[in-house]
């Protein structure tokens, strides 16, 4: 089973900032936080992941709680091409299997 | 493009018959994976490589279902005597072991392979 929960779908704006949760509460202190997300009918693609800082890239911000049970993507000038399946993985530094869950469909309305 | 790339894209076949996917990683990963997915589903694992070693192929989904790796750079998955059921979408990823920097040992997927059993 996943080890991580999402709502099934957001809307966002936009131009808006999209912010996207997950909750991890079984996180182990060795295991990473990943983001990929899905456009319809294409490969995951990665976004961005962390451990227990803060991390920006072009793409996205990732924020971390202190505890790390919980995490949040955010989208920051969402566009309509931001459309797609969000998944929230957890997954140990090498471990090779991926665990996927539903997913967050974020849906950007113009 | 040096990204994961899979063939076909799409493949249409009829039952009973033998189909090949045909998977070429990031040049210099050395872990090569395959996964499933469905319809309205995440990707499901099957199996991985490592170099040319496959590590992992408990979860393949039948003994129809194969893997190779013969020089521990391209893959082909193959799928004989196929069923309507192995209609899905088929990823192929690839990452380091061990990495360092930004990305570390992200695991990278191909846009996948479609296959339709008739």
């Amino acid at each position: 089973d996943a080890k991580t929960t999402q709502p099934p779908s957001m809307d966002c704006a936009e131009g808006r900032a999209a912010n996207l949760p997950c909750n991890h509460s079984t996180i182990s202190g060795n295991e990473y936080v990943y983001w990929y997300r899905q456009i319809h009918s294409q490969g995951p693609q990665y976004i961005i992941h962390g451990l227990k800082n803060n991390e920006t890239n072009e793409m996205a911000s990732l924020i971390i709680t202190e505890d790390r049970k919980s995490s949040t993507l955010i989208l920051p000038h969402a566009t309509l091409r931001d459309t797609a399946v969000y998944y929230c993985i957890v997954r140990g530094y090498s471990n090779y299997q991926l665990i996927w869950g539903a997913g967050t469909k974020l849906i950007i309305k113009p | 493009d040096t990204g994961v790339s899979q063939d076909p894209r799409h493949k249409i076949t009829k039952r009973g018959q033998n189909v090949t996917f045909r998977c070429d990683p990031i040049s210099e990963h050395n872990r090569l994976y395959w996964y499933r997915q469905t319809l309205g589903q995440g990707p499901e694992f099957l199996t991985y490589f490592q170099n040319e070693a496959q590590l992992e192929k408990s979860r393949l989904l039948s003994d129809r279902f194969s893997a190779e790796r013969p020089k521990g750079s391209f893959s082909t998955l193959e799928i004989q005597r196929t069923e309507q059921g192995d209609s899905a979408m088929y990823l192929c990823a690839s990452s380091l072991q061990f990495g360092t920097g930004v990305t570390g040992n992200t695991i990278y997927f191909g846009e996948g392979s479609w296959l339709t059993v008739v």
